[in-house]
């Protein structure tokens, strides 16, 4: 089944230990991108990689790191988080390297930091 | 940079009722118009989509408007029923890879 798995679904944490949230995609896609949601504020971009070794900031990309050393898995770090970074995350993939196209959300990480 | 909004943030329509959200922008490279639906609990999903060199787009009761030249673009859903009810996203694209969401709006079809 084509899809777009995150892991872990639900994390609460401290504040200042970091993780990580995995995300993985098996249709082959090129762009891979991280959003945010909060309520009344919609979907914030948080990093894109159209490539395999690009990436770039999105809208909010402060407190993150990501990495695309495989075309599959795209995680994003959180070296120390804070409270502000309290969010329901999403992962996105799409086929076209531009992200010009349907983007393929997975079910969402939603994490605590208290 | 980019600014997108969606109007209305809330909508409620009785069943059978039809609805309509507009999207405007101010990027007048996008070429791509898309919208999601997000239902309860679970990441958005494409419903439909245009790109810039067409006007409108169909598929069954959902249908997408573009206006480029006032740099809009609109949702319509005719015969609402209950199942229509979440939140609805835009995100107008140029292609460059950094997208941009509209706030949201969230649509309740009362039975």
């Amino acid at each position: 089944e084509a899809q777009v798995t995150q892991n872990p679904r639900y994390l609460i944490t401290v504040t200042g230990k970091k993780l990580t949230v995995t995300c993985s995609q098996n249709m082959n896609h090129e762009y891979m991108s991280w959003y945010r949601q909060d309520p009344g504020l919609g979907l914030r971009q948080i990093y894109y990689s159209m490539n395999v070794e690009v990436t770039d900031k999105g809208d909010v990309p402060e407190g993150y790191k990501v990495s695309r050393k495989e075309k599959r898995n795209f995680p994003l770090i959180l070296e120390s988080p804070s409270p502000n970074q309290t969010s329901l995350y999403f992962c996105a993939s799409s086929q076209r390297t531009s992200g010009a196209g349907e983007q393929y959300f997975g079910p969402g990480t939603r994490l605590t930091v208290t | 940079g980019e600014n997108v909004e969606q109007h209305p943030s809330t909508l409620s329509v009785q069943e059978g009722d039809s609805a309509v959200i507009k999207c405007t922008y101010s990027d007048s490279a996008s070429n791509y118009f898309p919208w999601y639906k997000q239902e309860l609990g679970k990441g958005p999903q494409l419903i439909i989509d245009i790109r810039s060199n067409v006007g409108e787009k169909k598929d069954q009761r959902i249908a997408v408007t573009l206006n480029k030249t006032a740099k809009h673009f609109s949702l319509h859903i005719t015969e609402t029923q209950p199942e229509d009810s979440a939140v609805y996203f835009c995100a107008p694209h140029r292609g460059t890879g950094k997208l941009i969401f509209g706030q949201g709006t969230t649509l309740q079809v009362k039975p």
